[in-house]
Formats: structure tokens, sequence, C-alpha cells
């Protein structure tokens, strides 16, 4: 299985700080890789696909970047409302594996 | 608009059985492949496993975590997603999703509201 391994789990960030969340793929999976922020007590909502492309109606100052083994996740001015855990997937290959979160927290 | 409404979510014993359903409208759901998402009590996603549709013979993927025990089934007349789970362990509890993938192959673009399933004696 293709492990994914997120960086930092947790962090903690100011009102228009610019962010970046790491995950990397114990193998190459091309850019088959999205990012999903999960609210407390709310679904996971699809944020990023195909490593770099931005889901509609997610605000621009989040993007994705990267390919095979490497992946970033930034937010480019931290609003209130992107305080949130968030998860990378990779669909390359079965079973299908999430990296462990990233908790964002307000500092 | 996609909607995606899980139910038959519970209370089920060490050993047991319970099946999930997730109703489907808003979207053509026999053109897509469906997945199934868990998330246990404080911890991270987890993906359980795949039906495709019938252009791909409702195939079948799983985590390895749950093959042999769960089974995904779909129902495409009536829009319907199931997931039967078998041989339940107090680990299974969690809240399960329904989610699609869309044509593109790039999952998960919607997701259900989740129903939660606590395997406890």
């Amino acid at each position: 299985d293709i492990q994914m391994t997120q960086s930092p789990s947790a962090m903690s960030a100011s009102v228009g700080d610019r962010v970046t969340i790491t995950c990397r793929a114990s193998q190459g999976i091309s850019n088959y890789l999205a990012w999903f922020q999960q609210k407390p007590g709310k679904v996971p909502k699809r944020l990023i696909y195909a490593a770099s492309s931005l889901q509609s109606g997610v605000p621009s100052r989040f993007s994705g970047s990267g390919s095979g083994t490497e992946f970033t996740l930034t937010i480019s001015s931290l609003q209130p409302e992107d305080f949130a855990t968030y998860y990378c997937l990779q669909h390359d290959s079965y079973p299908y594996t999430f990296g462990q979160g990233t908790k964002l927290e307000i500092k | 608009e996609v909607q995606l409404v899980e139910s038959g979510g519970g209370l089920v014993q060490p050993g047991g059985s319970l099946r999930l359903s997730c109703a489907a409208s808003g979207f053509t759901f026999s053109d897509h492949y469906m997945d199934w998402v868990r998330q246990a009590p404080g911890k991270g996603l987890e993906w359980v496993g795949r039906t495709r549709n019938k252009a791909n013979s409702y195939t079948t993927e799983y985590a390895a975590s749950v093959k042999g025990r769960f089974t995904i089934s779909r129902d495409d007349s009536t829009n319907s997603l199931y997931l039967q789970m078998n041989s339940l362990k107090t680990e299974d509890t969690a809240v399960y999703y329904c989610a699609r993938v869309p044509l593109t192959g790039y999952p998960l673009d919607y997701w259900g509201q989740g129903t939660l399933v606590t395997v406890s004696s």
C-alpha cells in the first residue's frame, strides 16, 4: 500500500499568514492527489484535485502543487474560516490512502 | 443539485452485521463510480472501498481492513448504494460516508452527511 505522510500534524497560524502543508507519498503517484478540508462536525470538502486543480467554488487563496512523491497545499492568506483539518488523498493505486491530517489552529 | 443521503447506521454487537444505504439524486447515478469512506471518532479519514459502474461490470475494490467482511453493491434502478458489513469489530466504529467519483475519475467531489456505526457490546 502507498503510505501518505503529511507534515506538520498540527500547526497554529494567524489570520493573514501564508501556510504550507506537505504530503509525501511512499512511491510515485504522478498527479493523482487530492486535498480535502474538514471542519469539526462537518463533511469533508474537496479543495484540490489532480494535485493542482482548484475545485469550483473554492477561493483562489488555496493552491496545490507537486507531482511524483511530494505535494503541497498552500493557503496564501489565512482567513478565519480556514481553520480546519486538511487531508491529502492518493488515488494512484488501490487501496486509496489518506494522509493522517493536518490540524490548523488559530494562533 | 447533487445529494447523497446515508442511512442504516446504529449500534451493533461485535460479530454482528449491518447494511448501510446511500440514496443518490441530482445526477446520473448509473454513470458514476461510488466510494465509501469512514472516520473513527476523533480520527482521520479512511477509504473503505469502491464500486464501479455497469460499463465496468460493477467491479469493486476494498481496503485491506474490510476485505472479506464488507461488500459494496448498488442498484441503479433506485439510485442506491449499499455497504453490507459483516463480522463487525469494535474498530469498525466510525461515521461512514458515501461519496461520488466524478466522470473525470478524480475522487471525491460530493459526500453524504454520514451515518454513525457503533460496534459495542
